[in-house]
């Protein structure tokens, strides 16, 4: 089981939609997650983190649950901007970041 | 965020050289950096963590006499690709760590070997 797994997408949602993506991940010991958003060939930038609370950033909400290993991410009223590639994010330690292969996301007019 | 930068963004370069990417974070300073290796539609892979004033710690898998390690300052780690071939051919991506702990990448350097 890979460490840090995601559905490649693509997801193609019209402008003003809302869109969830998952992930999961197989070590129990992770301490801390996030969700970072890569452009075509550019570096992986960081979103938000994500708490077991639960925390929203405007129109982003991301979830952790920890008895699931789950990690999810919420976008709400989707510009064509936020085409990109979603990765999931794990720390494992130490600041050993596990990155997932990424969600792709299009938004389209 | 903070700010890191890496030098070359994009290098071309015949079987067998070396190539050397600079990595340096320009408002801070970081005692540890990382470095990252991005195949096409393939998620970052560690590398290799690279710790101010000592060895390198490599991933399972990473040859350190082929990616040579050098953070000789806070603020510069410099990751030596040797004798490369195509197959290193990649998107090599480096991280610095803030003292709070939070990771900001620089903008890549894509590597292609002919």
């Amino acid at each position: 089981r890979k460490e840090v797994e995601q559905d490649p997408g693509p997801f193609n949602v019209p402008e003003g939609a809302t869109v969830a993506f998952n992930c999961t991940y197989s070590n129990s010991a992770s301490q801390s997650f996030f969700w970072y958003r890569q452009d075509c060939r550019k570096e992986p930038k960081l979103l938000m983190s994500v708490y077991s609370s639960g925390n929203e950033d405007g129109r982003f909400t991301a979830q952790l649950n920890r008895a699931s290993q789950y990690i999810s991410l919420l976008i709400r009223d989707s510009k064509l901007s936020d085409s990109a590639t979603y990765l999931c994010v794990v720390n494992r330690g130490y600041s050993t970041l596990t990155f997932g292969k990424g969600t792709m996301l299009l938004v389209s007019p | 965020g903070a700010v890191v930068s890496q030098h070359p963004s994009r290098v071309i370069c015949k079987s067998g050289t070396s190539v050397k990417i600079e990595c340096r974070s320009l408002d801070f300073q970081a005692t540890t950096m990382f470095w990252y290796r991005q195949f096409p539609k393939q998620s970052l892979m560690l590398m290799a963590t690279s710790n101010e004033g000592s060895k390198a710690t490599y991933e399972q898998g990473v040859e350190k006499d082929k990616f040579l390690i050098n953070h000789a300052s806070l603020t510069l780690s410099t990751l030596t690709v040797t004798s490369a071939h195509p197959e290193d051919s990649s998107f090599y991506i480096c991280s610095a760590r803030t003292v709070h702990n939070e990771q900001f990448f620089g903008p890549g350097t894509r590597l292609t070997v002919l």
